[in-house]
């Protein structure tokens, strides 16, 4: 079964950078895994970010950015404001077909 | 802009069929490039995709629920649907029908959820 793992948590300051990451248990994670980003607050559904590694939805404020880091998918955040504030999962395509999602980051600001 | 909207009963008895209806507005559910995903999320816990229906009916299931999924499209209605049969309790989850974007390789617009609780 296919794994694909976050940090559980991470914590930045208002104004910071944070990068989160994804990573595969079946090995590097290429642009060919098509890496997405959603972000979550509670009660809500999910908002798509980035899809494609690094393609950002018209909605997507420009202080996500998303790349491959390290054999991983990232996810940046830039000038952390206090409403992003949220779950973060990120989703592979395993063969065009199939769809695992990440474990899920907990982003605290502080 | 589109919009998904789930529905369906809240409550269903064990060992039963959970079905739910997606419905599209905004654009039609048999544009070309689009496929349709129902995902769901237990509760207090991450996402778990259940399978994707494409523009030409095929579909793609989670194999941990292959053999209990049906995803259809009735174009009629431009609707989307989703069954599971023999539902247990672990099956209790918000589930979501989302759009895929094929030219762009990823999920983007997602309907509000709906909860279903699987209980006697």
């Amino acid at each position: 079964q296919t794994v694909v793992t976050q940090e559980p948590s991470l914590t930045v300051s208002p104004g910071g950078t944070v990068t989160l990451t994804c990573a595969s248990s079946t090995g590097a994670v290429t642009s060919g895994y098509y890496p997405n980003w959603f972000q979550q607050k509670p009660g809500q559904a999910p908002r798509a970010l980035i899809y494609s590694t690094s393609n950002k939805h018209f909605w997507t404020p420009a202080r996500f950015s998303g790349s491959l880091l390290g054999g991983k998918a990232a996810l940046t955040l830039s000038g952390v404001q206090p409403e992003d504030e949220a779950e973060y999962y990120c989703l592979l395509y395993y063969g065009g077909t199939q769809l695992v999602f990440g474990t899920g980051t907990k982003v605290t600001v502080l | 802009q589109v919009q998904l909207q789930e529905s369906g009963p809240g409550l269903v008895k064990p060992s039963q069929t959970l079905s739910l209806t997606c419905t599209v507005s905004g654009g039609s559910i048999r544009s070309g490039g689009y496929y349709w995903s129902w995902i769901r999320q237990h509760p207090g816990k991450g996402l778990e995709w259940i399978g994707n229906i494409y523009y030409s009916g095929s579909t793609d299931y989670n194999p941990s629920l292959k053999s209990r999924v049906t995803i259809s499209v009735d174009t009629s209605k431009n609707q989307l649907s989703l069954k599971l049969t023999s539902v247990t309790a672990a099956d209790t989850a918000v589930y979501y029908c989302v759009r895929g974007d094929s030219d762009r390789g990823g999920l983007d617009y997602w309907g509000q959820g709906t909860l279903v609780t699987v209980s006697s």
